[in-house]
């Protein structure tokens, strides 16, 4: 089944102290990106990634960074959370040769 | 900047009650207009692109227009699993809030 998978899908953690939220897709997908979806806001894009080693930032990066060393992670990292972190997080991807975009299930992430 | 703005932010129907859905866009240059659908506790699940003014896109019950300003989303006698709420984006990145729709029996 193609799919987009996120881990944890909840989590509560404390300011300063560093996480990773993984993602994955089976579907060898090019593209992949991360939004955070805050009430009344929609979806921003924090970071995206076109390919492996390469990412760019997208509207709302700062406090984040991410990596892509293979073509089916895209994991997100929080060096040092703070509480305006606190938020739903998706990880998307889709292909080159389509406009399809798969999300993933979501992370709630509680940062106190 | 792009700009996506979704009305109404919340749509009650009745059952077989039709209505629609709109999104306002201020872009330079669309390159694609997406809907998608979430449903509670869940990531977006892709409907709908659009590319150009006049181009309109069914499935089910839905039906996606778009004008060089705006696109509408249609909900033909809804029925209650309908609801969800409606998210649109222009060129992949940029989404409104969302419009969440309630159908009751």
């Amino acid at each position: 089944e193609a799919q987009v998978t996120q881990n944890p899908r909840y989590l509560i953690t404390v300011t300063g102290k560093k996480l990773t939220v993984t993602c994955s897709q089976n579907m060898n997908h090019e593209y992949m990106s991360w939004y955070r979806q805050d009430p009344g806001l929609g979806l921003r894009q924090i970071y995206y990634s076109m390919n492996v080693e390469v990412t760019d930032k997208g509207d709302v990066p700062e406090g984040y960074k991410v990596s892509r060393k293979e073509k089916r992670n895209f994991p997100l990292i929080l060096e040092s959370p703070s509480p305006n972190q606190t938020s739903l997080y998706f990880c998307a991807s889709r292909g080159t040769s389509t406009d399809t975009q798969y999300f993933g299930p979501g992370t709630r992430l509680t940062v106190l | 900047e792009d700009q996506v703005t979704q009305s109404p932010e919340a749509l009650r129907l009745q059952e077989g009650e039709s209505s629609s859905l709109n999104c306002s866009y201020t872009v330079s240059g669309l390159r694609g207009l997406f809907w998608y659908r979430q449903d509670p506790g869940k990531g977006p699940e892709f409907l709908f692109t659009l590319y150009s003014a006049g181009e309109e896109k069914e499935k089910e019950r839905l039906k996606a227009t778009l004008t060089k300003k705006e696109s509408f989303l249609h909900i033909t006698a809804p029925k209650p699993e309908d609801s969800a709420t409606y998210l649109c984006a222009v060129d992949k990145l940029s989404f409104g809030a969302g419009t969440t729709v309630t159908v009751r029996a």
